[in-house]
């Protein structure tokens, strides 16, 4: 079992939905990251957690610690919306202290 | 100021043959990351420096893979020699820390061995 699980793994939504992309961790944490990527590889960060909700324009993110689990919402979806969405979690314990620990990412694609 | 600085962006190589990629992080940033991506994949950690110290390789191929992080600042990674396996996406990311800190990421540089 993976780490970190991201639902839904593709995502196709029309403009001006809100978008819901769902992440689980089985390790513990002192950071997670919501990351965009977009086509061409560059990821830029969106949001780090480590607890509550952080809001930035259209995005929020939240994160639940008791239940290891976190979302990212996007409000009235736009087709610039559209890349593979990555949450990454900064692990505490064992030999992975301090590492980014990846989800496999979540394709959204928002049509016009 | 710039971000994470890398290149080349792209690279297609014949198999067997030797590459590298270069990074430059954000000034200050003591934690520097190569990770690999392959498609429809999230990153996967090759190496982890902290200043010139690699404190975590276990996910690095040492028979054809090598990191080097002079000064503890520019990082470059090479394989020798590539095989058609090899082809992916190759990220540096650097933060200031581990704990609490957030990573920044290079755009990548796509590698195709053929």
């Amino acid at each position: 079992k993976n780490e970190v699980e991201q639902s839904p793994q593709n995502l196709t939504a029309q403009e001006g939905e809100f978008i819901t992309i769902n992440c689980s961790y089985s390790v513990g944490i002192s950071a997670l990251h919501w990351l965009q990527q977009h086509p061409g590889g560059g990821i830029v960060s969106l949001f780090m957690l480590s607890s509550g909700k952080k809001k930035h324009g259209r995005l929020i993110a939240t994160i639940n610690i008791q239940e290891k689990h976190s979302s990212l919402h996007i409000t009235a979806s736009h087709p610039r919306d559209s890349a593979v969405y990555i949450c990454a979690v900064r692990s505490v314990y064992g030999g992975s202290q301090g590492n980014l620990i990846f989800g496999k990412g979540t394709k959204l694609s928002v049509k016009p | 100021e710039a971000g994470v600085v890398q290149s080349p962006r792209y690279k297609i190589i014949e198999k067997k043959q030797p590459v590298a990629f270069w990074c430059n992080p954000i000034s200050g940033h003591n934690t520097l990351y190569w990770y690999r991506q392959n498609l429809g994949q999230g990153p996967e950690l090759l190496i982890r420096y902290e200043n010139e110290e690699a404190v975590d390789d276990s996910q690095l191929p040492k028979d054809r893979f090598s990191a080097e992080r002079l000064k503890g600042v520019d990082s470059t990674l090479k394989i020798q020699p590539a095989e058609l396996g090899d082809s992916a996406v190759y990220l540096c990311a650097s933060s200031l820390g581990q704990v609490g800190t957030e990573a920044f990421f290079g755009q990548g540089t796509r590698l195709t061995v053929v």
